[in-house]
């Protein structure tokens, strides 16, 4: 069962602009990790934030959990068209076992 | 840097074939998985494994089976191929203890057409 849904599903914006993409899950979570995707390739892991975690930065990232809400979202600031991607989120808990479920996916286009 | 290998990025089978993915990853992580990948449906997983000869279903199991003989390397096996198996087909590995807060690492994918 997917774990993770993803809003929106395709997104498009120009370079410069903020991207937002938000994840909402179903049950508890230990963290929830964001991937990105180049086209056809493999995923890459973009940041992690932990159950006990509001709020964490890397970079051009910035990604909030609200557990109470059962959701987080992904900002990437000052876009560049290299972001042109891709980004999944991930849930990962106890009582999934050593799963990582993850969910639908955001397809992000960054126009130069 | 963590590698995580796919045997094959493209691969084309016939209905009917038994067909072997493998992938082998170079940092000694306990816990490796195989999902697949499709339009619209994001990444399903199929199998995990978090120790040798160790496998656990995913959330579609069904027409795939897995083996993990060494540590390193874990096969996803479709025991005869249909043509609703042609899909991406990803491998990742972990340390122990994702629900701890430790990252995935992916291969770079197979993609499987079966014709």
């Amino acid at each position: 069962s997917q774990q993770g849904e993803e809003d929106p599903q395709a997104l498009s914006i120009q370079e410069g602009e903020n991207a937002t993409m938000n994840c909402s899950y179903k049950t508890s979570i230990n963290n929830l990790q964001w991937y990105r995707q180049n086209s056809g390739r493999g995923l890459v892991h973009l940041i992690l934030i932990r159950s006990n975690e509001r709020e964490k930065h890397s970079g051009r990232l910035r990604v909030t959990l609200d557990t109470s809400k059962k959701s987080s979202s992904l900002l990437i600031t000052a876009s560049r068209a290299a972001d042109t991607a891709s980004y999944f989120c991930a849930t990962a808990s106890y009582n999934q076992g050593g799963k990582l479920i993850f969910g639908q996916g955001t397809e992000l286009s960054v126009k130069p | 840097d963590v590698k995580v290998t796919q045997s094959s990025r493209y691969l084309v089978k016939r209905t009917g074939e038994k067909v072997f993915l493998e992938c082998v990853q170079d940092m000694d992580h306990e816990n490796m998985f195989w999902y697949r990948q499709d339009p619209g449906l994001g990444l399903r997983l199929i199998y995990f494994s978090y120790d040798v000869k160790m496998k656990e279903k995913g959330d579609i199991p069904e027409g795939y089976s897995v083996s993990r003989e060494k540590k390193e390397r874990f096969s996803l096996i479709l025991e005869s191929a249909s043509t609703n198996q042609t899909s991406m087909y990803l491998c990742a590995s972990s340390s122990t203890g994702i629900g701890d807060g430790t990252e995935a690492f992916f291969g770079q994918g197979t993609r499987l057409t079966v014709v």
